[in-house]
């Protein structure tokens, strides 16, 4: 099973700011990695799939490289709707998909 | 408009069974495979199942293989999940999504996902 680890656990950030996100593979996972967002109570959101690309919809101050076993999510300028918990996925060797811990952005 | 709406959750015994449902509309359903992820209170999402376009591959995650069952009903655009033998640790809120590419292309990105419906297995 291919682990992803997550860091921070937490950032806390203020508006305006660039967040840098974390999620590193236990064995090589090519760019077959994806990211999402998780608000309570909604659905969560993909915002970049295949290491890089923008999911349809996705705004262009986020923006995801990486390949192989680091992997960074960066949002430019964040935005008040931003503050979310983020978590990477794997699709490289399944199953099982596997999920990371998850890195909270939160209000400073 | 991609939408897709889980229903069936709630609270039930150890033991218990449940059985939830996933009503997909705005895509070809039967186009698209579809997948289980669930969220327990405090952890990240775990995937649970994923069932191909046509139904015929099924994958299930270690946690739920020979409990749960997934299942779908393309004349219906409805994904459904069985879960028998349930524990307290599948509590959970359990999320339905739909692979990011079509039947030409990978399965295990999920561009939409639903809502969730709330599963409590406690005595």
């Amino acid at each position: 099973e291919i682990v992803l680890t997550q860091s921070p656990a937490t950032l806390s950030l203020s508006p305006g700011e660039r967040a840098t996100l974390s999620c590193r593979a236990s064995q090589s996972i090519s760019n077959y990695l994806a990211w999402y967002q998780l608000k309570p109570g909604q659905a969560p959101r993909l915002l970049i799939y295949d290491a890089s690309i923008r999911a349809t919809g996705i705004p262009a101050r986020f923006s995801g490289r990486g390949s192989g076993t680091d992997f960074t999510l960066t949002i430019s300028s964040l935005e008040p709707e931003d503050f979310a918990v983020y978590y990477c996925q794997q699709r490289a060797r399944w199953p099982p998909l596997t999920f990371g811990g998850g890195t909270k952005v939160e209000i400073k | 408009e991609v939408k897709l709406v889980e229903s069936g959750g709630g609270f039930v015994q150890p033991g218990g069974s449940l059985r939830l449902s996933c009503a997909a509309s705005g895509f070809t359903f039967s186009s698209y495979a579809m997948t289980w992820v669930r969220r327990a209170p405090g952890t990240g999402p775990e995937w649970l199942s994923t069932l191909s376009d046509a139904a015929t591959s099924t994958y299930y995650a270690d946690s739920v293989r020979g409990r749960f069952t997934i299942s779908r009903d393309n004349s219906k655009n409805t994904l459904y999940l069985q879960m028998n033998s349930l524990r307290a640790e599948d509590t959970a809120v359990y999320y339905c999504a739909k692979n990011l590419y079509d039947t030409s292309g990978p399965v295990g990105s999920f561009d939409y996902w639903g809502q969730g419906t709330l599963v409590t297995v406690s005595s």
